[in-house]
Order: C-alpha cells, then sequence, then structure tokens
C-alpha cells in the first residue's frame, strides 16, 4: 500500500499566526484529501486535491503529484482550527491510506 | 439523509460478546469504507462495499470481522468474540461515485468501542 508521512506530528500556534502541514506519499496518487478531526473525533473533509493548489477561506492547500507531497497551509488560526489534520491518499478509490496526522493546538 | 450516521455512537462489550455497529450512508452513496482509528492513530481501512458488492475486505483483522450492505445502503460491521484488542473508533465513510474517478469521501462520527 501507500506510505503517507505527515509532518510535523504536533504544532502549537498562537493565535493569529500560519502554518503549513505536511504529507509525504510513497507512490502515485489519484485522489488526495485533508481531513480535520474534530475533538468529538468526527473527520471533516477539507480538500479533495490530487494536484493543483486550492482555497478555501483561511485555508488552502496544494499538491505537487510529480513529487509525491501535499501541503496544507493555515493562515491566521483561530483556536477552533485546533485537532488533528490527516491526509489520506489512494490510487485505487477503493482504499485511502492515512498518515498518523498532525495535531494542532492553537493557544488565545 | 444529510450526513452519514453511525449507531450506537459508544458501546462497552465484555469480552466474549458479539457486538453490530451500523453505517446509514449519504442517500444515493455508491461506495461505503470502513476503517478502524486506534488511539493516536491514523485511521485504518478495514473493508470497501460498491452498491451491495463487497469489492474489498483486506484490512479486516480476523475472521472475527464481518460486514454487509446487502441492499445496497445500510451497513453493518459485526465483530464477533470481541477482545480486548479490538477497542477503538469505527469509522464509517461514503462517497458518491466509484473507482478512481475524483471523490469526496464523508465521514461519520464514529462508533466508540470499548472492550472490557
Amino acid at each position: 500500500g501507500i506510505q503517507v508521512e505527515q509532518s510535523p506530528p504536533d504544532l502549537i500556534l498562537q493565535e493569529g499566526a500560519n502554518s503549513t502541514l505536511r504529507c509525504n506519499f510513497s507512490d502515485s496518487v489519484n485522489n488526495l484529501q485533508w481531513f480535520h478531526q474534530n475533538p468529538w473525533g468526527q473527520l471533516i473533509n477539507l480538500f479533495y486535491i490530487p494536484s493543483g493548489t486550492k482555497q478555501n477561506g483561511r485555508l488552502s492547500a496544494t499538491t505537487v503529484a510529480t513529487e509525491r507531497y501535499s501541503l496544507l497551509y493555515i493562515s491566521s488560526s483561530q483556536t477552533t482550527d485546533s485537532g488533528v489534520y490527516f491526509c489520506a491518499a489512494s490510487n485505487t478509490g477503493n482504499q485511502f491510506y492515512f498518515g498518523t496526522g498532525t495535531s494542532l493546538t492553537v493557544i488565545p | 439523509g444529510a450526513g452519514v450516521s453511525q449507531s450506537p455512537r459508544y458501546k462497552v462489550a465484555k469480552r466474549g460478546q458479539d457486538v453490530a455497529l451500523r453505517c446509514d450512508p449519504i442517500s444515493g452513496h455508491v461506495s461505503l469504507f470502513w476503517y478502524q482509528q486506534a488511539l493516536g492513530q491514523g485511521p485504518e481501512f478495514l473493508t470497501y462495499f460498491q452498491n451491495e458488492a463487497q469489492l474489498d475486505k483486506s484490512g479486516l483483522p480476523s475472521d472475527r470481522f464481518f460486514a454487509e450492505r446487502p441492499e445496497g445502503s445500510v451497513s453493518t460491521l459485526k465483530i464477533q468474540r470481541t477482545q480486548q484488542e479490538d477497542s477503538a473508533v469505527y469509522l464509517c465513510a461514503s462517497s458518491l461515485g466509484v473507482g478512481r474517478v475524483g471523490n469526496t469521501i464523508y465521514f461519520g462520527e464514529g462508533s466508540w468501542l470499548t472492550v472490557v
């Protein structure tokens, strides 16, 4: 299967700061998604981004498929951004491989 | 429905007991996935359905785990003779399409299983 590595594993930010989360994957993919897991455990889909760049408010994501990595940018962080961020990759559509996540804490 | 619905949200089972976890995907979604998430880890794939067909069950950890989706909508994950290592959150997800076509996957809130 696809090996997915995320960095950093933990991140503490002051409210208002910006951050970049990275996801490396070991094989070519045709489906790459970013999720935010809230404190109640639910995974909320942030982006479907197998290639290119997308933006949604304070969040944006870029995937460089040829170099097998994706980045999630969080600007002007808020306490509600706290949680664990996962990327998940697939090259079949049947099975998604998740990284171990980046745990983000935003302090006021 | 509006989102993926899972029940029960919380289940405490005695070791050796059988449990059944239900997933109601978003209406019309063809693909359905089950994942297992241990504390502090990322979700790990268990099984995949396309309509009622179970196309991939390579992630099921043992023959005590069984999943079905008989009518292509609601799915049930059954764990027989539960053991302590089965304690985890069981996540169900669905997506509209199939295969390689770009599909956003939507997760339910999970079923938290504790085996004592």
